[in-house]
């Protein structure tokens, strides 16, 4: 079955960077995209941005243009996701999801990245 | 600016009742608009895409709807286990975006 599988939590220092893999089996890995979506403490969800897993070409949300770079290894069938410059306000559970037959169809289990001085 | 409007925030009902949540956007968005359902420490799960078509393994008491730009989600004959967050989404724009949410208790 699809799975999309995220690397464990993280904790940084405002202004440094942090880097979650997103490892996905179970699927055609060059067929559709992938998203990643963030969910602060207690708040809704926010699109940060897309890759597409064949020619690995992104769409990023404003919000993040600059400070957001995703990636992807065809080799191992991983995404990754580098988010830059870190605030407080950036701690948040960090999700991808699988853009498939259905927008977001598949999730990955959630990395809780806090930042923290 | 494109904004999604997810109502109500809170939608107490009872088991067995009909919970109706709506989702209205500024600006034509055809059919691209899909739900999903959540759970406290989980990721968010597919219920319906394309306005109305239930994901796979979906009960048949979840059923999408639109009419023009707004979109509801009805869930007939709560149960127990459906008691959840429930979020809208848009892909017709980017950047994509999300309703703020129904908490449905």
């Amino acid at each position: 079955q699809v799975r999309l599988v995220q690397s464990g939590p993280d904790v940084r220092r405002p202004g440094a960077s942090v880097n979650v893999s997103c490892k996905t089996s179970g699927y055609s890995f060059t067929s559709g995209g992938i998203s990643w979506v963030r969910q602060a403490p207690g708040q809704g969800l926010e699109w940060m941005g897309w890759i597409h897993v064949t020619n690995g070409a992104t769409v990023y949300a404003p919000k993040f243009q600059g400070r957001l770079t995703l990636t992807r290894e065809t080799s191992t069938t991983t995404v990754f996701m580098e988010l830059k410059s870190l605030r407080v306000d950036d701690s948040a559970v960090y999700y991808c999801a699988r853009d498939g037959d259905s927008p977001l169809d598949h999730w990955g289990q959630g990395t809780l990245v806090s930042v923290s001085s | 600016e494109f904004v999604l409007t997810q109502s109500p925030a809170t939608l107490s009902v009872s088991p067995g009742e009909t919970a109706t949540l709506s989702c209205k956007a500024s600006e034509s968005i055809g059919n691209n608009l899909v739900w999903y359902q959540q759970k406290p420490g989980q990721p968010p799960r597919l219920l319906v895409s394309g306005g109305s078509a239930r994901a796979a393994g979906i009960p048949a008491r979840f059923s999408g709807s639109r009419s023009g730009r707004e979109f509801t989600l009805t869930i007939s004959g709560l149960q127990s286990e459906d008691f959840a967050m429930y979020f809208c989404h848009q892909h017709n724009f980017s950047p994509r975006s999300f309703g703020q949410g129904t908490k449905v208790e």
